[in-house]
Formats: C-alpha cells, structure tokens, sequence
C-alpha cells in the first residue's frame, strides 16, 4: 500500500515553460513534505521542502503547494531549463518520527 | 565536509553470499536511513535509525539488518543475499524527518 503516490511517470515541457509535477498521499499523520532530485548514476539531491502548517514555500524556480484537505503536494519550476531534466521523487515524514517515505518518481524531460 | 559516504560502489555477490554495506555521515545528523531503488518502484526505505542506539523497520526490511554502530556510521547486512535483492542501495541522514544529503549508491548484483 503506498502511502506517497506519484502517478506520472514521466513528464516532457519545453524550455522556459512551467513544469508542474504531482504528488499525491493517504497518511494524515504526515507532517512534513520533500522534494529531491535525481540524475542517473547519481544519489538523489534534496531541492525543497515545506511544513504542513504552510500552503505554500518558494525557493528561487522551485514552489511547492500543499493542499492538506485534499492530501496533494506539486511542485513548480518555472522557467525550466535543460539542466532540470532529471527524475523528481516527493517524499513524506511525520517530523517527529524520523521515518521518510517516497514516491516513485516522475521523469521530467525538458525539450528545446 | 563529505556529506554521506558509502562503500563499496559495486558488489557482485553469488546466491547466499553475505555482505555488509557500510555508510557514514559528517554532518552531525542524528537521522539515517537505508533505501533501495528498483526500476519503476521509487526509493522504498529498508531500515531507518532515529538516533544512535535506535533502528527501525521500514517499507522492505525481510532480508536485511542494520547496526548503527555510532553517531556517524549506520551498516547495513545481508546474511544471505537472493537474486531479488538485486538493486541499487542508497544511505541518507538527516535532521529528524527533514530533508538531507544521500550518498553516491551502491549498486549490487546478486547472481
């Protein structure tokens, strides 16, 4: 039963436009929501996070919205560029539990 | 500053083999967790350690155990490894549920 749903896998937008990707999660215990990166051959790098006590956090290209009733997260990138190809995991924790879980990852291609 | 280190960076072991996945972390994190990455199934967490002295299971535990042996270092072993247990491993810290660096992966081939 996955508890962090990303339902894309992949995901294709040309240079300069807005990407957004998806996240979707059943446990209402969480409190706490990430983004990463991750190139091939690579480990995944962390890009954004926000608390459940706020809608929206904005770092540069990157924003994440949350929407608590509807238990959905997304992340936008705007304006993408060629180096943010790469394959986006969302992850959830209860803070206070340590314990992290992902998704399965949405491809993200930028095309020219 | 390293981030989070991981040895070996490739392992081919034969069916039943056992092996220990070592992984260590200089950022003073108390948090860290051992993932496995499988084609189509995202990183799904085996064991996670809230705190020197503490583990946890996680999504995948059967197969694996896990020590972590101090602050900085968090092992993880398989007694006898099966070809399912194929994949790309990967060891991450962090402050308590928030976002942190993962190491480079190992990536294991059971035959």
């Amino acid at each position: 039963d996955q508890q962090v749903k990303q339902n894309s896998p992949s995901l294709s937008v040309q240079e300069g436009r807005i990407s957004i990707l998806n996240c979707d999660y059943t446990n209402s215990m969480f409190d706490y929501f990430l983004w990463y990166k991750k190139y091939p051959a690579e480990g995944p790098t962390f890009l954004i996070s926000i608390s459940s006590i706020k809608d929206k956090n904005e770092d540069g290209r990157f924003t994440v919205f949350l929407n608590k009733s509807a238990k959905h997260l997304s992340l936008h990138i705007v304006p993408s560029q060629p180096g943010d190809s790469a394959v986006y995991f969302c992850a959830a924790s209860v803070s206070s539990a340590s314990k992290i879980i992902f998704g399965s990852g949405t491809r993200l291609s930028i095309r020219p | 500053n390293a981030g989070v280190t991981q040895t070996p960076k490739f392992q081919v072991l034969k069916t039943g083999q056992s092996m220990t996945l070592q992984c260590a972390q200089d950022m003073n994190h108390n948090s860290m967790y051992w993932y496995r990455q499988d084609p189509g199934m995202g990183l799904r967490l085996i064991y996670y350690s809230a705190s020197e002295g503490t583990t946890d299971k996680g999504e995948v535990p059967n197969g694996y155990n896990v020590s972590r042996l101090n602050k900085r270092e968090f092992s993880l072993r398989l007694e006898s490894a099966a070809p399912s247990q194929t994949s790309v491993y990967f060891c991450a810290s962090s402050v308590e549920g928030e976002g942190g660096p993962f190491g480079p992966g190992t990536r294991l081939t059971v035959l």
